[in-house]
């Protein structure tokens, strides 16, 4: 069953800085990676997604790379403004059955005005 | 498109009580599951569907059932609720497109509280 970890649980920066958020997962043989962003009470934003055979994906502010191999995401966030304030969970799509994503518990940011 | 819809947004049931959360998506995607989202433990599959006509049991399935008579609607059962129950459940749709490249949407969630 895949496994997926997401460090930091928490994370609060001022606004304008650069910061990156870590997922690792632990079964290597998956199609493709999404990042999410919730905000509190709602549902699931898809941000990006990074097929198996990229490296990376860039959306305005967003990066987000993939190192399928040793099964690590991370997500790039430039420039932080207080509306990024959310939490932020990756999924990884398995390969295998009917190709379901599986979470981790996310991290949740703070962007500090 | 109004992408995936689901009702109610909030419901509060006693134990032993039957319900159905509806989801509904206009986007003619064959893949359709339900999660569950509980604090510190990151969403769960419950139940998935490829297909009209076809369903399978995800992670955390007990207590639940489901059915796909249509593309466009994925009704989740609760049998008889329990206080174990109680949770944020999310709806999600995407194509069945082996190449990887196809987003997995989400609709904005039912809140259900089991007394």
């Amino acid at each position: 069953k895949q496994e997926v970890t997401q460090i930091p649980a928490a994370l609060s920066v001022p606004e304008g800085e650069n910061l990156v958020l870590n997922c690792s997962f632990t079964d290597s043989a998956i199609y493709n990676l999404q990042w999410f962003r919730q905000d509190p009470g709602k549902g699931l934003t898809s941000l990006l997604l990074i097929q198996s055979s990229q490296r990376e994906q860039t959306s305005g502010r967003l990066n987000a790379s993939l190192d399928k191999s040793s099964g690590r995401s991370t997500l790039y966030i430039a420039a932080s403004q207080p509306g990024d304030s959310a939490t932020y969970l990756c999924a990884p799509r398995d390969q295998t059955g009917a190709n379901n994503l599986f979470f981790g518990t996310g991290t949740r940011l703070t962007v500090i005005p | 498109n109004a992408g995936v819809t689901q009702t109610p947004k909030f419901q509060v049931l006693k134990t032993g009580q039957s319900m159905t959360l509806q989801c509904a998506q206009d986007m003619n995607h064959e893949y359709m599951s339900w999660y569950r989202q509980d604090p510190g433990m990151g969403l769960r599959l419950i139940h998935y569907s490829v297909g009209a006509g076809i369903t399978d049991q995800g992670e955390v399935p007990n207590g639940y059932n489901v059915s796909r008579s249509t593309t466009e609607d994925f009704p989740l059962r609760l049998l008889s609720a329990a206080p174990s129950q109680t949770s944020v459940y999310f709806c999600a749709s995407r194509t069945r497109s082996p190449r990887g490249a196809d987003t997995q949407y989400f609709g904005p969630g039912t809140r259900l509280t089991v007394l």
